[in-house]
């Protein structure tokens, strides 16, 4: 398997543009997570999703931040308007389902520079 | 929720000495503790877990103990090489079916001296 794919992996954009990030799960997990990666917050759990469900979107800094999982193999994790506040590292992550635990994988992240 | 703390946030040893890092968690109900290892400008990889059936799970130069009574958890990594040096993680969760999600301490920046 290709593990988690992630598009774009580099975007700069200006303040006020409308950025979208792409997300493609490994093939069979049914777990998604998007997380955010800076110096000062480490790295913090945005949403995830089960079967294409949002169970969890606590993390979701504001109404400027969307995600959407349309089909198991697809989710996109949308900035609208972008500040640069927004600037970070944005991974994904999939993993199945264990009744004990569950080991997450990630992608090779989304690079956000917002000017 | 569950709040992990991580400590020390940097962590400097010469090759060949040992390096332990150790976590706190507030949620008793959380039974997985992963260790990522991240290096610069790279993902976070999974190096070694544990679940809380057990108390200590040891792969080749590292070793994982859990303490559940004192929700406490440490990595050990021995015999440390250069190649150690990275950012480490540890994480908590309770199972994902059970509403549980994994959410990760601050990070150790380890750096090895040869």
């Amino acid at each position: 398997d290709a593990g988690v794919i992630q598009s774009p992996r580099h975007e700069v954009t200006e303040m006020g543009q409308e950025v979208t990030l792409r997300c493609k799960p490994i093939s069979g997990h049914d777990y998604l997570f998007w997380y955010r990666q800076t110096m000062m917050r480490g790295l913090e759990l945005l949403i995830y999703f089960n079967n294409n469900v949002p169970i969890d979107d606590s993390g979701m800094p504001e109404d400027r931040f969307s995600a959407k999982m349309p089909n198991a193999s697809f989710s996109t994790l949308k900035i609208q308007p972008s500040e640069p506040r927004d600037s970070a590292v944005y991974f994904c992550a999939s993993s199945l389902r264990d009744i004990s635990g569950n080991t997450i994988y990630f992608g090779e992240g989304s690079w956000l520079t917002v000017v | 929720g569950e709040n992990v703390e991580q400590h020390p946030s940097t962590l400097s040893v010469q090759e060949g000495d040992s390096a332990v890092i150790k976590c706190t968690y507030s949620d008793s109900a959380s039974n997985y503790f992963p260790w990522y290892k991240q290096e610069l400008g790279k993902r976070p990889q999974l190096i070694i877990d544990i679940r809380s059936n057990v108390g200590e799970k040891k792969d080749q130069r590292i070793a994982v103990t859990l303490n559940k009574t004192a929700k406490h958890f440490s990595l050990h990594i021995t015999e440390t090489q250069p190649e150690d040096s990275a950012v480490y993680f540890c994480a908590a969760s309770t199972a994902y079916n059970q509403g549980g999600k994994l959410i990760f301490g601050q990070g150790t920046e380890l750096s090895v001296k040869p």
